[in-house]
């Protein structure tokens, strides 16, 4: 089946770092690819829309400049949490669908990426 | 999209069957009910999803009322790897706008040896 891989699965880093989350399609393409975080306890939250070729779309409260996404291929996604600070620290987990099937088929999930500043 | 109503969390003796229900009131007749599961510290995974027939695949089932105002997941043997947090999720069929999916509370399924 398809499979969306990121990488890497955990970060440990020093607050102001700046960090890159890899999101790949291995077996399909994907013109858009979606990030969410999530918080202990709590359920997925979008942060963002990942399209290809084209700016990302942000939703509401999340800032731009500090979760910047690259989307430069139909098979990679990337996510930079810039200058992070402990109140970054979260799971970060990619999806993607399959572009060549219709659009009500399933998204695919990474195994999401756990970050933690100190 | 729509909202769907689930229960915070349910239990469930080891190979016995589970009914992991979901209340959509407010769907649309070109909604899909679509059904993804997380286990701990992993990504969530898709089960299964449905329009208005009760759907089948080597996962689960999927029973739709026939208003569609509810539906129900049904796991027909459940096994410790089964533990994890369930979600229901309403998806506009002709998607107007983005394709992203919309995460509530979901239902946190507990299995008992």
């Amino acid at each position: 089946g398809a499979v969306v891989s990121q990488h890497p699965s955990w970060v440990i880093c020093k607050s102001g770092t700046s960090v890159k989350i890899e999101c790949r399609s291995l077996d399909f393409q994907a013109t858009t690819m979606f990030w969410y975080r999530q918080f202990p306890k709590q359920s997925l939250m979008l942060m963002a829309t990942s399209n290809e070729g084209s700016k990302a779309t942000y939703e509401q409260g999340v800032e731009k400049d500090k979760f910047l996404i690259n989307h430069a291929s139909l098979t990679l996604s990337t996510l930079t949490v810039t200058s992070a600070h402990p109140e970054d620290s979260s799971f970060y987990i990619c999806s993607a669908r399959d572009h060549s099937l219709h659009r009500n088929q399933p998204q695919h999930f990474g195994d999401g990426t756990r970050l933690s500043i100190l | 999209d729509a909202k769907t109503t689930q229960p915070n969390s349910m239990e469930s003796n080891e190979e016995e069957p589970v009914h992991l229900p979901c209340n959509h009131s407010t769907i649309s007749g070109t909604d899909y009910i679509h059904w993804y599961r997380q286990l701990p510290s992993q990504g969530p995974e898709y089960v299964i999803h449905g329009l208005t027939s009760n759907v089948n695949n080597r996962m689960a089932s999927l029973a739709i009322a026939e208003d569609r105002k509810s539906s129900t997941l049904i796991l027909h043997r459940a096994t410790l790897r089964d533990a994890a947090v369930y979600y229901c999720i309403l998806r506009d069929r002709f998607y107007f706008g983005n394709e992203k999916l919309t995460f509530g509370t979901g239902t946190r399924l507990t299995i008992i040896p």
